[in-house]
C-alpha cells in the first residue's frame, strides 16, 4: 500500500524567512503533485513534477523530486502572508508501461502560517 | 471556462437518511474521480471513472456507497443509510487523462455531508 508522509505537520514561520516542506512516499513513483488548499476551500494546483530531478517554481515556491530518495520538497522562499495554507503533495503511482492508474494519494497536509 | 462544480455546497441529513451529490466535471474531461475529506486529513480517494466505466472502485467503503456516470459526464455519488462517520467533504476531480502518462487532476469546491 503506498504511504505519503509530509512533514512538519504544523508550520509556523515569520515573514521573509525561508522553510521546506518534506514529502516522503513508500513505493517507486516518478510523477508526484502539489496542491494548496485554503481553509474551507477546494484544492488547488501548484505544481505537477514528471520525472527525477524535476525543479519547478513559481514565484515564492519551488518544489523538486527525488524518485530515488523517494521525496519531493516544497520550499518556500521570503514567506509573505499570503501564503497562509494547507499544502498538501500527492503521489500517483503508474504501471509498468507508464501509464497512470489514475487515483492520487495524499499526504496529511501541512498547516502553514506566516505571521510578521 | 468553467471548472469542475458540485452540488449541493452543504447537505445535512439524519443518520439512515439516503443521499445523492453531484459533480459536472470540465468539459470535454474523459476520468472523474471522487475523494472523501475529513477535517485535518488529506483527500481519500473513493472511486475512479474513465468515461462511463468505474476503472477502480477500490476506495468505496462499503456498500453503501454507490457512484455512477451513465453518460460519460455528470457523475453521482449516492450513499444508503447514512452514518455519522460519513461526515466529511466529498471532492470530486476531473483531468483529461485518458491513457496520458500523468494526471493532473482538477478539484471542484466539495460538498460538506454532515449527518446527525
Amino acid at each position: 500500500e503506498l504511504k505519503v508522509e509530509q512533514n512538519p505537520l504544523f508550520l509556523s514561520m515569520q515573514e521573509g524567512k525561508n522553510y521546506t516542506i518534506y514529502c516522503n512516499y513508500s513505493t517507486t513513483s516518478d510523477r508526484l503533485y502539489w496542491y494548496r488548499q485554503d481553509p474551507g476551500k477546494s484544492l488547488e494546483s501548484l505544481f505537477v513534477l514528471l520525472s527525477n530531478g524535476a525543479v519547478k517554481q513559481e514565484g515564492r515556491l519551488m518544489a523538486s523530486l527525488d524518485t530515488k530518495a523517494r521525496l519531493s520538497t516544497l520550499h518556500i522562499t521570503a514567506a509573505v502572508h499570503d501564503l497562509s495554507a494547507t499544502y498538501f503533495c500527492a503521489v500517483d503511482k503508474s504501471n509498468a508501461g507508464g501509464t497512470s492508474y489514475g487515483k492520487l494519494t495524499f499526504g496529511q497536509g501541512t498547516i502553514l502560517t506566516v505571521h510578521p | 471556462g468553467a471548472g469542475v462544480s458540485q452540488t449541493p455546497s452543504n447537505k445535512v441529513t439524519e443518520k439512515g437518511k439516503y443521499v445523492e451529490l453531484r459533480c459536472d466535471p470540465i468539459s470535454g474531461h474523459t476520468a472523474l474521480y471522487w475523494y472523501r475529506q475529513s477535517l485535518g486529513q488529506g483527500p481519500e480517494f473513493l472511486i475512479y471513472f474513465q468515461g462511463t466505466g468505474a476503472a477502480d472502485d477500490s476506495g468505496l467503503p462499503n456498500d453503501r456507497f454507490f457512484a455512477v456516470r451513465p453518460e460519460g459526464s455528470v457523475s453521482t455519488l449516492k450513499i444508503q443509510r447514512t452514518e455519522r462517520g460519513d461526515s466529511a467533504v466529498y471532492l470530486c476531480a476531473s483531468s483529461s487523462a485518458g491513457g496520458r502518462t500523468y494526471n493532473e487532476q482538477f478539484f471542484g469546491p466539495g460538498t460538506r455531508l454532515t449527518v446527525l
